[in-house]
């Protein structure tokens, strides 16, 4: 069972530079959801899609795009890279509404510099 | 505006003894609450859950107790490992609904053996 997968695991990128972090889910789970977890900050909702082509801001919305085209990839794109976007990504899935428990994928370190 | 509060960053416990890892939340319309348990460079992983029609629910070593008039809950474990040392944050939402998760900051609990 692969469950949550992400690519890559670290990245470090130049300010302005743009990239992909990948979010892939083997579970047929509706609901998706983009974390960033900063240091002693917890973990802060970027962007979540409760279904394929459907999808909503977070917390912390600004400086990032997402897509839903298919039920399995939910990617996160950075646009203009910017140090304040320096920060540990997790993607996680679920199989509904926050009622039930998300499984999530072991994190892409980006570091913008 | 912080919904969900884990006011320890931290707790060091002996090895065989009882951690409380507490948890505080302001929103009364939160009628459901998780743990998650979250190991360094992996993804946070699911522990216990307790809907707010139950004041506690155990899990093994592990129960959770929910305070909904102080708008509090808290995880014992019992007795702790050194294997339990790791961040675990605490996270609300509304049982019926389709919105996310709201996660505390986390607490490190550190067992020493």
């Amino acid at each position: 069972n692969a469950g949550v997968t992400q690519t890559p695991k670290f990245r470090i990128l130049k300010i302005g530079q743009s990239m992909t972090l990948q979010c892939t889910q083997d579970m047929n789970h509706n609901y998706m959801y983009w974390y960033r977890q900063d240091p002693g900050m917890g973990l802060k909702l970027i962007y979540y899609s409760v279904g394929a082509g459907i999808t909503d801001k977070g917390e912390v919305p600004n400086g990032y795009n997402v897509s839903r085209s298919t039920t399995e990839d939910f990617p996160l794109r950075l646009e203009l890279a910017a140090p304040s976007q320096t920060s540990v990504y997790f993607c996680a899935s679920g199989r509904t509404g926050g009622n039930s428990p998300l499984h999530f994928g072991n994190g892409t370190r980006l570091t913008v510099t | 505006d912080q919904q969900v509060k884990q006011n320890s960053p931290s707790l060091s416990v002996q090895e065989g003894r009882i951690s409380i890892l507490n948890c505080d939340y302001t929103n009364s319309m939160f009628d459901y609450f998780l743990w998650y348990k979250k190991y360094p460079a992996e993804g946070p992983t699911f522990l216990i859950s307790i809907s707010s029609i139950k004041d506690k629910n155990e899990d093994g070593r592990f129960t959770v107790f929910l305070n909904k008039s102080a708008k509090h809950l808290s995880l014992h474990i019992v007795p702790s490992q050194p294997g339990d040392s790791a961040v675990y944050f605490c996270a609300a939402n509304y049982h019926s609904g389709n919105t996310p998760l709201v996660f505390g900051k986390g607490t490190r609990l550190s067992v020493i053996a």
